[in-house]
């Protein structure tokens, strides 16, 4: 059974960063392309970045770019997002996603607020 | 970013009756769109993929149609579980952006 965890939400000031892990389990992580999406309070789905599974590409929705960074560790079947100069606009629940999007973890919350 | 336009943003119906929810795009793609069920405290429910194709385990009263820039969803009898929020996704030349999404709200 296809799964993925996420972890490493918080509570972060304006300003700081944080980093967030997705754990995949249960298909062949290595082959398939990962993303991150996220979904602040009371708004819709917002797409964020996506990482080829050989790492060799990488693309960035338009408000993350140069903040964020996706990248992953195919041994351990992890994906991550760094993200830095976080706004209180970045505070949502943050999801990550298998290529097709036919596998979604549950979220790690995220709260930037002074 | 490519914008989606999804409409309606909320709709009320009961149950039994025919919805149809509508993504459009500014530039042709294809048949490059995924539709998906979100419910609160959920993560979001993949029903749709290329327009038209019905994940497994999805019931035969969802559909999809549509190609280049306009696609609808069609829910032809709805069930109470049905009341959710709908999202379309693009997903063409690494851009993936959703729609805004419809709250289906039961009337």
């Amino acid at each position: 059974q296809m799964q993925l965890v996420e972890s490493g939400g918080g509570v972060v000031q304006p300003g700081g960063s944080l980093r967030l892990s997705c754990s995949a389990s249960g298909f062949d992580f290595k082959i398939y392309n990962m993303h991150w999406i996220r979904q602040a309070p009371g708004k819709g789905l917002e797409w964020l970045t996506v990482m080829s599974y050989d790492e060799t590409h990488k693309h960035y929705a338009d408000s993350v770019k140069g903040r964020f960074t996706i990248s992953r560790d195919n041994s351990k079947n992890m994906l991550f997002l760094q993200m830095n100069s976080l706004t209180t606009e970045d505070t949502a629940l943050y999801h990550c996603g298998k290529e097709g999007f036919d596998c979604w973890g549950q979220g790690t919350l995220v709260i930037v607020s002074s | 970013d490519m914008p989606v336009t999804q409409s309606p943003s909320s709709l009320s119906a009961y149950v039994g009756d025919r919805v149809t929810i509508t993504c459009r795009t500014s530039q042709s793609i294809g048949t490059y769109l995924n539709w998906y069920q979100h419910k609160p405290g959920k993560a979001p429910k993949l029903l749709m993929s290329r327009a038209s194709n019905l994940q497994s385990g999805v019931p035969s009263r969802f559909s999809g149609s549509g190609s280049g820039t306009h696609f609808t969803l069609t829910i032809s009898s709805l069930q109470p579980e049905d009341f959710a929020t709908y999202y379309c996704q693009l997903g063409y030349s690494a851009v993936y952006t959703f729609g805004q999404g419809t709250k289906l709200e039961i009337k």
